[in-house]
C-alpha cells in the first residue's frame, strides 16, 4: 500500500514571509495525482492544489506553489507572502491513477502551521 | 453547487446511545466516502460507496458501525451502541468519476462526543 510522511508535526513562519512544507510518498505505480489540502480551525477541509504525476510542470495557486520531485517521491508545499489566514493543519494526499486502486486516498499526518504577526 | 452536506455538525450522547450522522454528497458525484479524524489516528477512512455500492468497508471498526447509502443523494453513518472511543470528528466526502484524478471533496463533518 502507498504510504505518505509529513515529517513535521508544527511549524511556525512570521506573516508575509515564505513557507515550505515537506512531504513524502512511497509507492511503486508510475501514475498518481498528489493533493494538499487545508484543514483550518473551522474543521473544514479545503483543496488547496493538485498535481499530476506525468507533468512535470510544477503547479502553483497564486501564493500556493508545490515542488515535485518525482525520482525523490517528493512534493512539498510552497507558501509565498504566508498570511494569518493561512493559519491551518496541511495535509498531503496521494490518489492512484489505476483503476484497482482509483478510488483509495492515501492521506499524511499533517503539518499544523502557525503564522505569527 | 452546495458542496457536501452533513448534518449534524455537533452531536453529544451518552454511552449506549444510537448515533446517526448524515451526508448529500454533491450532485453527479458518484463516489461518498466516510472518514473519521482523531488526534491520535488522523485520518482514517471507515467505508466508501461507488453508484451506492459499499466497495470497501475494512475501515469500520466493529459491528456496532454500520453505513447505507439508499440513493445517489443520501447516506447514513450509524453507530450503535455509541462509546467514548468513539468520539472524534467525522467527515463525508463524494468525488466525480468524471475527471481523472479528480480531488475528494469534504463537508464540514461532525463533531461527536459520546460521554
Amino acid at each position: 500500500a502507498q504510504t505518505v510522511t509529513q515529517s513535521q508535526p508544527e511549524m511556525s513562519v512570521q506573516e508575509a514571509e515564505t513557507v515550505t512544507l515537506s512531504c513524502t510518498y512511497d509507492t511503486s505505480e508510475s501514475d498518481y495525482y498528489l493533493f494538499w489540502y487545508k484543514q483550518p480551525p473551522s474543521r473544514q477541509m479545503i483543496l488547496v492544489i493538485r498535481q499530476e504525476a506525468y507533468k512535470q510542470q510544477n503547479a502553483t495557486e497564486n501564493r500556493f506553489s508545490v515542488n515535485f520531485q518525482k525520482a525523490a517521491k517528493s512534493f512539498s508545499l510552497k507558501i509565498s507572502d504566508s498570511q494569518l489566514g493561512d493559519a491551518a493543519m496541511y495535509f498531503c494526499a496521494y490518489r492512484s491513477a489505476f483503476s484497482y486502486n482509483f478510488n483509495k486516498f492515501y492521506f499524511g499526518s499533517g503539518t499544523k502551521l502557525n503564522v505569527k504577526p | 453547487d452546495a458542496g457536501v452536506i452533513q448534518s449534524p455538525r455537533h452531536e453529544v450522547t451518552e454511552m449506549g446511545q444510537e448515533v446517526t450522522l448524515r451526508c448529500k454528497p454533491i450532485s453527479g458525484h458518484n463516489s461518498l466516502f466516510w472518514y473519521r479524524q482523531t488526534m491520535m489516528r488522523g485520518l482514517e477512512l471507515l467505508i466508501y460507496f461507488n453508484n451506492n455500492v459499499p466497495i470497501d468497508d475494512s475501515g469500520m471498526p466493529e459491528d456496532r458501525f454500520s453505513a447505507k447509502m439508499p440513493n445517489a443523494s443520501f447516506s447514513t453513518l450509524k453507530i450503535q451502541p455509541s462509546e467514548p472511543r468513539d468520539s472524534a470528528v467525522y467527515f463525508c466526502a463524494s468525488l466525480t468519476g468524471d475527471r481523472v484524478g479528480s480531488p475528494l471533496h469534504f463537508g464540514n463533518g461532525t463533531r461527536l462526543t459520546v460521554t
